[in-house]
């Protein structure tokens, strides 16, 4: 099936230290998400890419979506202990119904 | 408002019981979903309905029986389930039809089969 290689698989920060993480196909996508998912919860959409070359911001986090239409980014700046979770991107196969397509999520740690 | 809601929260089965889970939406969205998530893992998609039609089924074995009353409302009915399938299920919820469509996500139940 298809995949999304998401990129790095954990992460290790400081209070106050930037994150960036991302997600790269073979596949063209019509649409990236981004979700965060906190233990035991289900995971929360952040933000939603619709366009090549798109960069879009939630707050203090920035997404864009890649021009070649098979990659994506997340930026976070500024972290702070609330942003532990696993992050997981999503993208929609171009000429695909509605099913996603997830990565194997970005779990980061926030040291205060 | 972007809520599903899900009950129950947790739920503890033996492999002889029937339950259900069930989910719900507001949002007047006509694509409804269900997902299993093992731990660490990314949510693994098993039905979605499509205008209160079944559109995909991912080769979900038979002890899972999806169900859509309404556009409102998802169940996902359980019957000799073995312990492998303890995990956390997710419904979401979306536009449905061609087209980008965000999907939103309730906050599971946390299933365990003993």
């Amino acid at each position: 099936g298809q995949q999304l290689n998401q990129s790095p698989q954990s992460m290790f920060i400081q209070e106050g230290e930037d994150v960036s993480m991302n997600c790269t196909s073979s596949s063209i996508f019509n649409t990236w998400l981004w979700y965060k998912q906190d233990p035991g919860e289900g995971p929360v959409l952040l933000i939603a890419l619709y366009k090549a070359g798109e960069l879009t911001s939630n707050g203090r986090l920035t997404a864009q979506f890649g021009i070649t239409r098979k990659d994506s980014f997340l930026n976070i700046s500024a972290s702070i202990p609330s942003d532990v979770g696993i992050y997981f991107c999503a993208g929609q196969l171009k000429g695909g119904s509605e099913k996603l397509v997830f990565g194997k999520g970005t779990k980061l740690t926030v040291n205060p | 408002d972007t809520e599903v809601t899900q009950t129950p929260k947790h739920l503890v089965m033996g492999m002889t019981n029937k339950k259900s889970l069930k989910c719900e939406q507001h949002m007047g969205h006509r694509a409804m979903y269900w997902y299993k998530q093992k731990a660490k893992k990314p949510p693994e998609l098993m039905f979605v309905y499509s205008y209160e039609k079944l559109s995909i089924n991912e080769s979900v074995p038979s002890r899972f029986s999806p169900e859509c009353p309404n556009s409102s409302l998802l169940n996902l009915h359980l019957h000799a389930l073995q312990p492998e399938d303890s995990a956390l299920y997710l419904c979401a919820s979306s536009q449905a039809g061609q087209g980008v469509h965000e999907q939103y996500f309730g906050p599971g139940t946390r299933l365990t089969v003993t």
